[in-house]
């Protein structure tokens, strides 16, 4: 078993919508989450990243974390085309850091 | 953006021949990251640094060495290539706990 796994792709949704995406890690110690957007032959890239317990919001983009359900998500609202990625969920356990398989998104006009 | 070079950018070797892949930070991170990328697997952790000349493995480090003789080099090497390494190489440096910035990536690719 992966120690981050994601929601299996391809996720579509229509421009405007809320895109929602999934991670569960099985590390009890991981302190730190991530996720991370990545183009197409590009470099994986940070969106946000999320400590604490709860919510985390920066513009259209806000980070859940249930720690005792060991859950992280990302929604993404009013979605854009240019928001088309794949989106890798990331825990740190022991200060490396382990990604997803990540989740491949595609936001249609 | 953190200045992380990797290099080379791309390269094609034949099976059983050593290779090298160099990480160049300018940030000062402590932490540096190697990572390989493959469909459907996401990125996997090969090894990891956490100071000069510490290093400690990753989910697959078989068939890898690293070494760290400055903050600012990490070096990965393939002992004798096989084409089942053949795949896309990232670095990445961080403090630890906190967010990866990643470089460029490597095309490697094992004929």
């Amino acid at each position: 078993q992966k120690e981050v796994e994601q929601n299996s792709g391809p996720l579509s949704v229509p421009e405007g919508a809320i895109a929602s995406l999934n991670c569960t890690y099985s590390d009890r110690g991981s302190q730190s989450f991530f996720w991370y957007r990545q183009y197409s032959g590009k470099s994986p890239e940070l969106i946000m990243f999320i400590y604490s317990n709860g919510d985390k919001e920066d513009g259209r983009f806000t980070a859940q974390l249930n720690k005792a359900s060991q859950y992280v998500s990302l929604l993404i609202r009013d979605s854009q085309p240019s928001d088309s990625a794949t989106y890798l969920c990331a825990a740190s356990p022991n200060n490396d850091m382990r990604f997803g398989a990540g989740t491949r998104l595609t936001v249609k006009p | 953006d953190a200045g992380i070079t990797q290099s080379p950018r791309h390269k094609v070797t034949e099976t059983g021949t050593p290779v090298t892949l160099r990480c160049h930070q300018t940030e000062n991170h402590r932490y540096m990251y190697w990572y390989r990328q493959d469909p459907g697997h996401g990125l996997r952790l090969i090894h990891y640094s956490y100071g000069v000349k510490d290093t400690d493995k990753g989910e697959v480090s078989d068939g890898y060495s690293v070494s760290r003789s400055k903050t600012e080099d990490f070096l990965l090497t393939l002992e004798s290539a096989t084409s089942s390494q053949t795949s896309v190489y990232f670095c990445a440096t961080g403090q630890g706990y906190t967010e990866a910035f990643f470089g460029q990536g490597t095309r490697l690719t094992v004929v």
